[in-house]
């Protein structure tokens, strides 16, 4: 069972719309990750928040980990079509074990 | 050494068959993970190990499953009497060092159909 649920499931948007992905828990965290995964590829890491507030901006994505340390957003400003892929939040539950979110698959048509 | 390596990429098998992949992680990684896959979903936790031991395992990793990472290098996954609803992308990855800043890399999978 997951425990970090990611919203929304898909979404397909035109190149230069705003977007934003939500990742939630009823677990608190440490720290949580965002990757992006492309087809045929492992994931791979973006960012990593790990203080409740903080905002990390890397270019066009904006990440924001809550207040609570239990939810955590993306979102990415003036979309392209090289932002297609699949958006995955991981956070540590246990000792070393990293768990992954439902996931939000995202494509950007020019 | 680049990066995670996965082998095979691609694995069909027929129902009932065994089959076994191999991850060699970064070298200097001590941390090895398997997940598992189904498309558009994100990946689940089958195990992981510290060195050569096996630190846990996930509920989802029946009997006929099972991991060995012998020397703390390489690691291998093996399914038993495969099982269509076994198809999926299997993924290894690997860490190393402690904090909050770990960060997993990935190897690009073994993909298993069972037809």
């Amino acid at each position: 069972t997951q425990l970090l649920e990611q919203s929304p499931q898909f979404l397909s948007i035109q190149e230069g719309e705003n977007l934003t992905v939500y990742c939630n828990s009823s677990s608190v965290f440490s720290s949580l990750q965002w990757y992006r995964q492309e087809p045929g590829e492992g994931p791979v890491l973006l960012v990593t928040v790990v203080t409740g507030g903080e905002v990390k901006k890397l270019k066009r994505l904006t990440f924001q980990f809550g207040d609570a340390r239990k939810d955590s957003s993306l979102h990415i400003t003036a979309a392209q079509p090289g932002d297609t892929g699949l958006y995955l939040c991981a956070a540590e539950s246990g000792t070393y074990k990293y768990i992954f979110g439902t996931g939000t698959r995202l494509k950007v048509l020019a | 050494d680049t990066g995670v390596s996965q082998d095979p990429r691609h694995k069909i098998t027929k129902r009932g068959q065994n089959v076994t992949f191999r991850c060699d992680p970064i070298s200097e990684h001590n941390r090895l993970y398997w997940y598992r896959q189904t498309l558009g979903q994100g990946p689940e936790f089958l195990t992981y190990f510290q060195n050569e031991a096996q630190l846990e395992k996930s509920r989802l990793l029946s009997d006929r499953f099972s991991a060995e990472r012998p020397k703390g290098s390489f690691s291998t996954l093996e399914i038993q009497r495969t099982e269509q609803g076994d198809s999926a992308m299997y993924l290894c990855a690997s860490t190393q060092g402690i904090g909050l800043n770990t960060e997993a890399f990935f190897g690009q999978g073994t993909r298993l159909t069972v037809v």
